[in-house]
């Protein structure tokens, strides 16, 4: 099967802190994407960050990172130095055959000042 | 360079209805997926359409059908409407060539089946 599982509903961060984010996943295919979006209140999903899962080395945007482990199967969200705007619900995905997105549950994130 | 456009916003319907939904794509874009989110849930892939052919189904019945036009814009269709279709219906577009570093989703539409 494959399928995403997000094991935090809901996480809360002081503004400035760090937080992590945990996703697993189950496929049996060698070569797919992870993804993590961000979903405000506005609804509207938005790309935080990208993985290829044929590079090694972890993708980074900004304040935003990932540690991709394969063979564990893990893709966590690391966010540096937290910020208001980050208050949404974060989804953990991964597609295969360029057009089945499958989502996690995903996990609420509120930032507090 | 517009983005994805969802309408309407918002929707309230009766069980048994049948109800449309509309996707303009961001320009540029070839590719029109369809997700259900539930309340509390992660979104579900419903299908994709390329080229005006459907390209990619998830698990749902065939009461939920598609469109897509020669301008790339699309159409979500449920007949026989059931109280478990309420949800956010989100759009997200692509250019096929560019495939998974482009897709861009629209605010959805939020059905409510009473």
């Amino acid at each position: 099967a494959q399928t995403v599982t997000q094991s935090q509903p809901e996480m809360s961060v002081q503004e400035a802190e760090t937080v992590t984010l945990s996703c697993t996943y189950d496929t049996s295919e060698s070569n797919y994407y992870l993804f993590w979006y961000k979903q405000p209140p506005s609804r509207q999903m938005i790309l935080v960050i990208r993985q290829e899962a044929y590079k090694q080395q972890n993708a980074t945007e900004n304040r935003f990172s990932v540690n991709f482990q394969k063979a564990a199967k893990s893709f966590s969200l690391k966010i540096s130095d937290s910020q208001l705007g980050d208050t949404a619900m974060y989804f953990c995905a991964f597609i295969l055959n360029n057009n089945d997105m499958r989502f996690g549950a995903g996990t609420r994130l509120t930032v507090k000042p | 360079e517009t983005g994805v456009t969802q309408s309407p916003t918002h929707l309230i319907k009766t069980r048994g209805q049948q109800v449309t939904l509309r996707c303009s794509s961001q320009s540029g874009h070839n590719t029109v997926s369809w997700y259900q989110q539930a309340l509390g849930q992660g979104p579900q892939f419903i299908f994709q359409y390329y080229r005006e052919e459907e390209n990619g189904r998830g698990n749902f019945p065939p009461r939920f059908s598609g469109l897509q036009f020669p301008n790339y814009s699309s159409e979500l269709n449920v007949n026989a409407l059931e109280l478990d279709d309420s949800a956010l219906y989100l759009c997200a577009s692509t250019r096929a060539e560019t495939g998974i570093y482009g897709y861009t989703f629209g605010s959805g539409t939020r059905l409510t089946v009473v």
